[in-house]
């Protein structure tokens, strides 16, 4: 367990519907990012929060997909009309940007299915 | 981030050293070299990184060639814990956008 918790760990959907997954990161950190990960691939960079500011989005797959972070604490990954393709795990990550060593955090992530 | 290259897979025996190599041919001079692990159904986890030195930490060893065109993680005494898929990652220090690629998958056999 590092700490970093994703919420729900499963969730299955019918294509069209929108979905909202949920990240906990460590309470001291000041970054957060979601990545996406599909199978036998790496996980895929998507967007990162400095504290409440999203200061990178333009990795975001689509305008379908969108990411808060109010009051820089936990953040939302919402998928808007999902799609087959969209199917994957979403993982979230947290690091303490001041350290030197500038360690990611990751969570179990969320695995979804689309139908 | 510049691109890097690894085997897909490569087995180990059980408390044999397991050496797994990077090719950063590219990587600049100011791009770190990561190494992150993935065991199954987990997030990734990190390992270890370094610029131009030799690093090693509790977990592994990471040797960087003189011309840092690429770069080896050693993991002293592998158990079968340590199998996982492992990822080499060249970035910039402090880079919010880390380039995974689809790593190796390293099998450590009893």
């Amino acid at each position: 367990d590092t700490g970093v918790s994703q919420d729900p760990r499963h969730k299955i959907t019918k294509r069209g519907q929108n979905v909202t997954f949920r990240c906990d990161p460590i309470s001291e950190h000041n970054r957060l990012y979601w990545y996406r990960q599909t199978l036998g691939q790496g996980p895929e960079f998507l967007t990162y929060f400095q504290n409440e500011a999203q200061l990178e989005k333009s990795r975001l797959l689509s305008d379908r997909f969108s990411a808060e972070r109010p009051k820089g604490s936990f953040s939302t990954l919402e998928i808007q009309r999902t799609e087959q393709g969209d199917s994957a795990m979403y993982l979230c990550a947290s690091s303490l940007a001041i350290t030197s060593v500038d360690e990611q955090f990751f969570g179990p992530g969320t695995r979804l299915t689309v139908l | 981030d510049a691109k890097t290259t690894q085997p897909t897979s490569m087995d180990c025996a059980e408390g044999r050293a397991a050496n797994l190599p990077c090719n950063h041919s590219t990587i600049s001079g100011n791009e770190y070299v990561y190494w992150y692990r993935q065991i199954h159904s987990q997030g990734p986890q990190y390992i270890i990184h370094g610029l131009k030195n030799n690093e090693t930490n509790e977990m592994a060893s990471l040797i960087i060639t003189e011309d840092r065109k690429s770069s080896t993680l050693i993991l002293p005494h592998a158990t079968l814990r340590d199998t996982a898929v492992y990822y080499c990652i060249a970035s910039l220090y402090n880079n919010n956008d880390m380039r995974f690629g689809a790593g190796t998958r390293l099998t450590v056999k009893p």
